[in-house]
Order: C-alpha cells, then sequence, then structure tokens
C-alpha cells in the first residue's frame, strides 16, 4: 500500500536558517506528491505539489523536487522566518482513478528570532 | 468566499454520548472528508464521499458513522461517545476530475471525551 515518512520533529531553528524536512515515500506507480501546511489554530493548506518524476514544486520561497530514483520529495527553504512556524504535512496521491490523500505524521517547524 | 465550515468548533461530552459534526463547503466540489487528527499520529481518514450519494470508510472508521446530505455538506456522527474519539477532527473538500487536485480543509472541530 501507500506510505509516507518524514522526520519527526519538532525542527527548531533560527530565523534566516536553512530548512530541509525530508519526505520518502512508498507507493505502486508514480504518485502526486504534495506538501501541506498546519498553521497553529488552523486547518491544513496546499504549500506546494509536483505531479511527476523531476518536477519542483515551490511557494512563498519553499521548494520540493519529485525524485522517482529515491522516492523523496524533500522540502527545502533557504532562509526560515519565524511565521513559517508551523506543522508540516508530506502527502502523496496516485494518479489513475479515484484515490485518497495518504499523509505522513506531520513535522514541527518552530523557529526563533 | 467561506471555502469549507465546520461546526462546531470546541465540544466537550461524557462518554456514551452523541454528537454530529457538521461540515459544508461552498465550491462545489464533488468528494467530501473526515479526519482526525491526533498528536503523532498526523491525519488519518474516517470516513469519505466521493460524490453526492455514496459513502466509504476509510482507515479508522469505527465508531463513526457519516451522512452525506447533498453536494454541499458532510456530517459525521459519534452514537455512543469514548475517550479514545478525544481529538481535533478535519473536514475536507475536493474537486474531482482532476488529478493533481487539492484538497481544501476547515479549521477544524476539536471534541473532548471525559
Amino acid at each position: 500500500g501507500n506510505s509516507v515518512t518524514q522526520m519527526e520533529g519538532p525542527v527548531t531553528l533560527s530565523e534566516e536558517a536553512f530548512l530541509t524536512i525530508n519526505c520518502t515515500y512508498t507507493a505502486t506507480g508514480y504518485p502526486s506528491l504534495f506538501w501541506y501546511v498546519q498553521y497553529p489554530g488552523e486547518g491544513l493548506q496546499l504549500l506546494l505539489k509536483a505531479t511527476k518524476a523531476d518536477d519542483k514544486g515551490s511557494n512563498k520561497g519553499f521548494e520540493a523536487t519529485y525524485r522517482k530514483e529515491t522516492t523523496s520529495f524533500h522540502l527545502e527553504k533557504g532562509s526560515v522566518q519565524v511565521s513559517d512556524s508551523a506543522v508540516y504535512f508530506c502527502a502523496l496521491r496516485r494518479n489513475s482513478g479515484y484515490s485518497t490523500l495518504t499523509f505522513g505524521k506531520g513535522t514541527m517547524l518552530l523557529v526563533s528570532p | 468566499n467561506a471555502g469549507v465550515t465546520q461546526t462546531p468548533k470546541f465540544q466537550v461530552l461524557k462518554t456514551g454520548q452523541s454528537m454530529t459534526l457538521q461540515c459544508a463547503q461552498d465550491m462545489n466540489h464533488n468528494s467530501m472528508y473526515w479526519y482526525r487528527q491526533d498528536p503523532g499520529m498526523g491525519l488519518r481518514l474516517i470516513y469519505y464521499s466521493a460524490s453526492e450519494g455514496t459513502t466509504d470508510k476509510g482507515e479508522v472508521p469505527n465508531g463513526y458513522n457519516v451522512s452525506r446530505l447533498n453536494k454541499r455538506e458532510f456530517s459525521l456522527r459519534l452514537e455512543s461517545a469514548a475517550p479514545s474519539q478525544t481529538s481535533v477532527y478535519f473536514c475536507a473538500s475536493r474537486l474531482e476530475g482532476v488529478n493533481t487536485g487539492e484538497l481544501f480543509f476547515g479549521e477544524g472541530s476539536r471534541l473532548t471525551v471525559l
């Protein structure tokens, strides 16, 4: 079956530090990959996505590249801000037929001034 | 634009009580979902509805029932609440027919069962 594994948190960084949150997946075929972000007290919202191998998703300074050979979709940002403090979820969805999203367990990011 | 609206936002129940979480979306989406979020467990799918008139079990359906009342509304019912159902519940919706269609989430309903 499908599964997503994320690095455990919390990840604690100082403002302007470089961020990497690792995500690897197991899936049949070639799924679409997503990063969702959950700010305190809110629901999840889509941060970025990639639909095929070697695609790079980007938004708000965050990037992730779909790596088929390593089944990975690591999230990166060159310079984090305090406002980036949130929980980040990696997810996948099969591209053929009807399919629900499979989420990782989430990684909390805490950025201090 | 309201998006996905959940009610209530907070609820405290005693063991054995029943309640219904309401969810409505105004984006004309086909699919709707109920998830629960627990510390260290991420999001787990309880039930989903791929289209009006259909519902299917997700990963953790035991103790829950759902109703897709119409295209806009998808409710989650706890018939006899248990402490293990203390959680934050999220409703979500998605437009089908788009392979990469994103999920839109409500703000969540925090349920405590004593």
